[in-house]
């Protein structure tokens, strides 16, 4: 029972334009979210993170949106730089008193030259 | 600072035998947690240890098992192997046994079972 999904495995953008990377979940209980990226030989790197009480964060380049009515979140880069090149996941976690994130099995980014 | 190291980074054992994992947490964090990344999917969390003691667990069989030493570096113990143990075990360190805030991985140790 997949709690975290991400339906696409891969994504191509140009260099310049919007990434739009989508996550969807199915546990109502879960109210924090956040997305690592990881390149190849390294271990995750986190990104950016959003509290179920937003509905929106922004960092730099990085936007997280979070729709909970819909069980959805969505990373937004802007503008996509070649270095955003990774495999990214998003990960979920409820009130459990751990660290305990449910990942998803990952989107691969690709930007374009 | 220094951050998360894990050690070996690859090994290969056969079906059967025992492995053990290492993870030195980074400086200033209390809190280890471990994760298995098999081929195409996303982490899916092992246990966790805050202050030495197991703080949450994951679907995992209890020949998957763990220690935190005072100084905060833990293990992985895996016993029995089955081919399906083969994968890539993260640790990821963090400060406090909570429920959220970032954490910090490792590279990874990338266990093949023959």
């Amino acid at each position: 029972d997949q709690q975290v999904k991400q339906n696409s495995p891969s994504l191509s953008v140009q260099e310049g334009r919007i990434s739009i990377l989508n996550c969807d979940y199915t546990n109502s209980m879960f109210d924090y979210f956040l997305w690592y990226k990881k390149y190849p030989a390294e271990g995750p790197t986190f990104l950016i993170s959003i509290s179920s009480i937003k509905d929106k964060n922004e960092d730099g380049r990085f936007t997280v949106f979070l729709n909970k009515s819909a069980k959805h979140l969505s990373l937004h880069i802007v503008p996509s730089q070649p270095g955003d090149s990774a495999v990214y996941f998003c990960a979920a976690s409820g009130t459990s008193g751990t660290y305990k994130y449910i990942f998803g099995t990952g989107t691969r980014l690709k930007v374009l030259a | 600072e220094t951050g998360v190291t894990q050690s070996p980074t690859h090994l290969i054992k056969t079906r059967g035998q025992q492995v053990t994992l290492r993870c030195s947490s980074q400086s200033g964090h209390n809190t280890v947690s471990w994760y298995q990344q098999a081929l195409g999917q996303g982490p899916q969390f092992i246990f966790q240890y805050y202050r030495e003691e197991e703080n949450g667990r994951g679907n995992f069989p209890p020949r998957f098992s763990g220690l935190q030493f005072p100084n905060y570096s833990s293990e992985l113990n895996v016993n029995a192997l089955e081919l399906d143990d083969s994968a890539l075990y993260l640790c990821a360190s963090s400060f406090g046994g909570g429920d959220t805030g970032e954490l910090f991985f490792g590279e990874g140790s990338r266990l093949t079972v023959l």
